[in-house]
């Protein structure tokens, strides 16, 4: 079975600071892997995706996660915070059409 | 492109009230997907449907029917409302099961802006 671990249910960084959520995954398969952006009263957005390519993978608005296999991790990674990325993040295991999603990570960005 | 459209997008109801969220895609996708989404829970699975005439349930299915119309369409419907279903509900489709042996990668998500509903 699939199952997906968000470590932090509440991130907090000043404006200008490194970002990073932390996601660990079980599966039985070789993996894809997401992160998913959700700003307030909004839906889902894609923000980057792992298909067994390269394990650094780039996002949308400066992004990064690192696939590590032997640490069934992907976490997610941003060099400077900027106020626009206060946000819901999910991280989603798939294989095939069926997807889990972790329980998300709220990140707050201070002036 | 409008990708996914969901409506309504907000809706009260009373307790043993019916309704149907409606939801169509323009992108060709294959297989479409209802979520509800829960503080701290993540996005939870209601149903699913791998083409049309297809469906399969989900994680959460007690108290929801859905229908996929077509290629395009797939309703969910809330036949006696209860205050447990009080929440956000998202649809969303991907290209799985994907042509010509593409690569298993190429199957992501696009969700719909989603629909909140409160039933008291």
């Amino acid at each position: 079975a699939q199952s997906v671990t968000q470590l932090d249910s509440h991130v907090s960084v000043s404006e200008g600071t490194p970002v990073l959520l932390r996601c660990n995954y079980s599966s039985s398969y070789s993996p894809s892997l997401f992160w998913y952006v959700q700003h307030p009263n909004k839906g889902l957005q894609l923000l980057l995706k792992y298909t067994s390519a390269a394990t650094l993978v780039k996002g949308i608005n400066g992004f990064e996660a690192e696939f590590k296999k032997s640490e069934t991790s992907f976490h997610l990674t941003k060099p400077s915070a900027h106020m626009s990325d206060a946000a819901e993040y999910f991280c989603v295991v798939t294989y095939g059409q069926n997807f889990v999603f972790g329980p998300g990570t709220r990140l707050s960005v201070l002036p | 492109n409008a990708g996914v459209t969901q409506t309504p997008k907000f809706q009260v109801l009373k307790t043993g009230q019916s309704m149907t969220l409606q939801c169509a895609q323009d992108m060709n996708h294959n297989s479409m997907y209802w979520y509800r989404q829960d503080p701290g829970m993540g996005l939870r699975l209601i149903y699913y449907s791998a083409s049309e005439g297809t469906t399969d349930k989900g994680e959460v299915p007690n108290g929801y029917n859905v229908s996929r119309l077509n290629k395009r369409e797939f309703s969910l419907r809330l036949e006696s409302a209860a205050p447990s279903q009080t929440s956000v509900y998202f649809c969303a489709s991907s290209p799985y099961p994907l042509a010509g042996g593409l690569f298993s990668g190429a199957n992501v998500l696009t969700f719909g802006a989603g629909s909140r509903l409160t039933v008291l």
